[in-house]
């Protein structure tokens, strides 16, 4: 069963422009992460943020967490045509065993020339 | 540096064949997983395995089979190949329920 949700369901904006993707999941997590697949491809890790935690950086891109609204956002900063992906949150459970790892349905982002 | 190799890339099977889609990884990882992906499903867990001679069933087990006779290696077996099956299939392997590294996938139709 899935934990996590991403809202939108796909997202179009102007090459430059700031994306913002949202994950809201059911129950307590240990951590909750974010991958990229790109059309065709495997998917690849960007950031791993853990329930103690609020917010994380990496590069271009910002995380934050609230735990308290069982929610996370992804947001990606002077988005560039290369950003055209696919994005999922997963999260795994406190106390989850070793297939804790569960999937979002993703959003599908789309960036504009 | 392969990282993760799976292999065929594309594969179209009758229902009722059986084949192996094969994965394998050099990173050293004791943790390896197979998941489906589906159009609006996500991803899926179908097995998942913590170390050699060590596997376990996820969230979609029925009509596959796995088995982890080394550390590099992790084979998805179907049995008896169903409409059902077709999908996309992935395999992963990092640290358990954390930074996984996926292959590029195998494309499954069953007719």
């Amino acid at each position: 069963s899935q934990q996590g949700e991403e809202d939108p369901q796909a997202l179009s904006i102007q090459e430059g422009e700031n994306a913002t993707m949202n994950c809201s999941y059911k129950t307590s997590i240990n951590n909750l992460q974010w991958y990229r697949q790109n059309s065709g491809r495997g998917l690849v890790h960007l950031i791993l943020i853990r329930s103690n935690e609020r917010e994380k950086h990496s590069g271009r891109l910002r995380v934050t967490l609230d735990t308290s609204k069982k929610s996370s956002s992804l947001l990606i900063t002077a988005s560039r045509a290369a950003d055209t992906a696919s994005y999922f949150c997963a999260t795994v459970p406190s106390g989850g065993g070793a297939d804790g790892l569960t999937f979002g349905k993703g959003t599908h982002l789309i960036i504009q020339p | 540096n392969a990282g993760v190799t799976q292999t065929p890339k594309f594969q179209v099977l009758k229902t009722g064949q059986s084949m192996t889609l094969q994965c394998a990884q050099d990173m050293n990882h004791e943790y390896m997983s197979w998941y489906r992906q589906d159009p609006g499903m996500g991803l899926r867990l179908i097995h998942y395995s913590v170390g050699a001679g060590i596997t376990d069933q996820g969230e979609v087990p029925n009509g596959y089979n796995v088995s982890r006779s080394t550390t590099e290696d992790f084979p998805l077996r179907l049995l008896s190949a169903a409409p059902s099956q077709t999908s996309v299939y992935f395999c992963a392997t990092g640290t358990t329920n954390e930074k996984l590294f996926f292959g590029s996938g195998t494309q499954l139709s069953v007719l």
